[in-house]
């Protein structure tokens, strides 16, 4: 069963308020990712953990802190946010050089 | 660096009829490739894979066969259905085996 599951499915924010997504698999995969995607576009590539450290951030601006507390877990914790970050964000996994799974999103609305 | 091209939307058809959505790449080595799907409101699923050259990935009767000689990935399928309406997206995995490499996207609109 190759499952990613993503919360919550929507979330509305202030762009002064605190708020996480949260992402979970239970595949054994050892990579995980987080991708952000506009509407009409690919997904863009966000973050990669491998073995629950960072080991690729695509140049990310700092209000989006990503955090992997264990193998099966990945946040991202959302901070001070501008409309234009409204986006849906998708958490992935794989295990190392295999193929990526993707989660159903969350979709996130800056206000 | 890798770059994954696809032919640009909408793809407009009726039910039953055949559908090709073209894919080719430019990438060193030898990539993994993939088509996703995406349902209107929903992430991305694999539709189908294809991991070294003249593998033919087959999944819900599309298929894409990997050709290297010509650094493509065509999808097709024979007879489409209205459920078949999605977003299509061609990509490889390179070298460092943990990236994804996204063509454009292809809408695809079915009519009954």
């Amino acid at each position: 069963d190759t499952e990613v599951t993503q919360t919550p499915k929507h979330l509305v924010m202030g762009m002064t308020n605190k708020k996480s997504l949260k992402c979970e698999q239970h595949m054994g995969h050892r990579a995980m990712y987080w991708y952000k995607q506009k509407a009409k576009k690919p997904p863009e590539l966000m973050f990669v953990y491998s073995y629950e450290k960072l080991s690729i951030n695509e140049s990310v601006p700092s209000r989006f802190s990503p955090e992997c507390p264990n193998s099966s877990l990945l946040n991202l914790h959302l901070h001070a946010l501008q409309p234009e970050d409204s986006a849906l964000y998708l958490c992935a996994s794989s295990q190392a050089g295999n193929t990526i799974y993707f989660g159903e999103g969350s979709w996130l609305t800056v206000v | 660096g890798d770059s994954v091209t696809q032919m640009e939307g909408p793809v407009t058809l009726s039910e039953e009829a055949f559908l090709t959505i073209n894919c080719t790449y430019t990438a060193t080595g030898y990539p993994s490739l993939f088509w996703y799907v995406q349902y209107p409101g929903e992430g991305l699923q694999l539709l189908l894979k294809a991991t070294k050259a003249d593998d033919k990935g087959s999944n819900k009767g599309f298929e894409a066969t990997y050709r290297k000689e010509t650094t493509s990935f065509h999808l097709e399928k024979g007879s489409v259905q209205v459920s078949d309406s999605a977003v299509y997206f061609c990509a490889l995995n390179g070298n460092a085996g943990n990236m994804l490499t996204f063509g454009g996207g292809t809408r695809l609109m079915v009519k009954p």
